[in-house]
């Protein structure tokens, strides 16, 4: 069995400050992981994946994760926030040999205070 | 390339009444998915396909049907509507059976079931 639990629902930074979105699972296997972002009104986009190479993963416009084993987290962060950061993120693990097993998280929305 | 598509954008439905969630993908995938999305909850996969012919279920697949004719498209059916199915619908798609590989998703469609 897998799951994922994102520890915050709403996150809320003021424009320029670091971001911190949390993240932990748990898997049986060694997991893939991903991060995906959803922009009001529109479908998701992958930010980044970890898949068992770099355990500090980059992903685009800034953002990037770290896969830690012993903390099972992969937790999503930016150096400075952009009011273009603004919106829902999602947390989803993926078990090694079968995509069809995906599971999300529920979800954080971060705001961005200008 | 479109990516993958989705129509309607929205559409409202009396209870009972059934309709098709169209999905398309230009994208040569061999994957491709339905997801509901319900506040607080994330996605939650409803069907998903191998490939042209092979369909299966995912979490959630009570009130819903699918069927895979072509790489291209893979269109949900709601039978007979009900107000627990007001969510939003996305399909996606992915190149391939391995865990790594990201998805792709459509725009979404808005049900509202009266």
């Amino acid at each position: 069995a897998q799951s994922v639990t994102q520890l915050d629902s709403h996150v809320s930074v003021s424009e320029g400050t670091p971001v911190l979105l949390r993240c932990n699972y748990s898997s049986s296997y060694s997991p893939s992981l991903f991060w995906y972002v959803q922009h009001p009104n529109k479908g998701l986009q992958l930010l980044l994946k970890y898949t068992s190479a770099a355990t500090l993963v980059k992903g685009i416009n800034g953002f990037e994760a770290e896969f830690k084993k012993s903390e099972t987290s992969f937790h999503l962060t930016k150096p400075s926030a952009h009011m273009s950061d603004a919106a829902e993120y999602f947390c989803v693990v993926s078990p090694s040999g079968g995509y069809q097993k995906v599971t999300f998280g529920t979800g954080t929305k971060l705001q961005v205070i200008p | 390339n479109a990516g993958v598509t989705q129509t309607p954008k929205f559409q409202v439905l009396k209870t009972g009444q059934s309709m098709t969630l169209q999905c398309a993908q230009d994208m040569n995938h061999e994957y491709m998915s339905w997801y509901r999305q319900d506040p607080g909850m994330g996605l939650r996969l409803i069907h998903y396909s191998v490939g042209a012919g092979i369909t299966d279920q995912g979490e959630v697949p009570n009130g819903y049907n699918v069927s895979r004719s072509t790489t291209e498209d893979f269109p949900l059916r709601l039978l007979s509507a009900a107000p627990s199915q007001t969510s939003v619908y996305f399909c996606a798609s992915t190149p391939g059976v391995s865990s790594y590989n990201e998805q792709f998703f459509g725009p979404g469609t808005r049900l509202t079931v009266l």
